[in-house]
């Protein structure tokens, strides 16, 4: 079981916003201004997509964009397109005895 | 251009060993965090080694004692130990650079590590 929650599934229309959520505790996502996004096409690397909660590396896109609120931080994808079709993860600082904790992943389909 | 380039997995034995390999092109292993993150079929991404550019190597319970990370600085690569491997071992090992911490913000390709009888 994965130390972080998300939800295994997400879906939306070409165009349209959906946002995916990651829950976890006061002793990691609550805790610190340390989560982030991945983006992981099966067979490939994954890519990082936002840092220190919601800072976007360069050269992601600002469609796409982080946010936490208490236990729990959001990825949101607007203007959804096709080849935002993966899986995400997100993950957190937890500690120095469990520096990174992930979340079980979320599928996302672009329908 | 930065790149991680893994090697060294395949089919093993429970309770057989196995050391991966990750050559790092485009910057320094020695100067930056490294880990090993992996994927086990149709589960989650899973931490399983972080190594400090000062040495100091950190371990999730599930591989403590098991696994070991270790740097080559002259060779710029970095390595993953693997003894006593279990069936739950099996999985797609990535190597990756942590920056800015503790984000990852490059991966290799990943290996694939599979313990079968």
């Amino acid at each position: 079981q994965s130390a972080l929650t998300q939800p295994p599934s997400a879906s939306g229309s070409p165009g349209q916003s959906v946002t995916i959520s990651c829950t976890g505790t006061s002793s990691d996502v609550g805790g610190y201004s340390y989560v982030s996004w991945y983006q992981h096409h099966p067979g490939k690397a994954p890519k990082l997509m936002i840092y220190e909660v919601n800072k976007r590396p360069s050269g992601v896109p600002d469609r796409f964009s982080g946010s936490k609120s208490g236990n729990t931080a959001s990825l949101t994808v607007s203007g959804l397109q096709a080849e935002d079709e993966a899986d995400y993860y997100c993950s957190s600082f937890a500690g120095s005895d469990n520096p990174v904790v992930f979340g079980g992943g979320t599928k996302l389909t672009v329908l | 251009e930065v790149q991680l380039v893994e090697s060294g997995g395949g089919l093993i034995q429970p309770g057989g060993s196995l050391r991966l390999s990750c050559v790092a092109s485009g910057f320094t292993v020695s100067n930056n965090y490294m880990t090993w993150v992996r994927q086990a079929p149709g589960k989650g991404l899973e931490w399983v080694s972080l190594i400090y550019s000062g040495g100091s190597t950190y371990y999730p319970d599930s591989v403590k004692g098991r696994f070991t990370i270790s740097r080559d600085n002259s060779k710029n690569t970095l390595y993953l130990q693997m003894n006593s491997l279990r069936a739950e071992d099996t999985a797609v090992y990535y190597c990756a650079r942590i920056s800015p911490w503790p984000s990852i913000d490059y991966w290799g390709q990943g290996t694939l590590v599979a313990v079968s009888s």
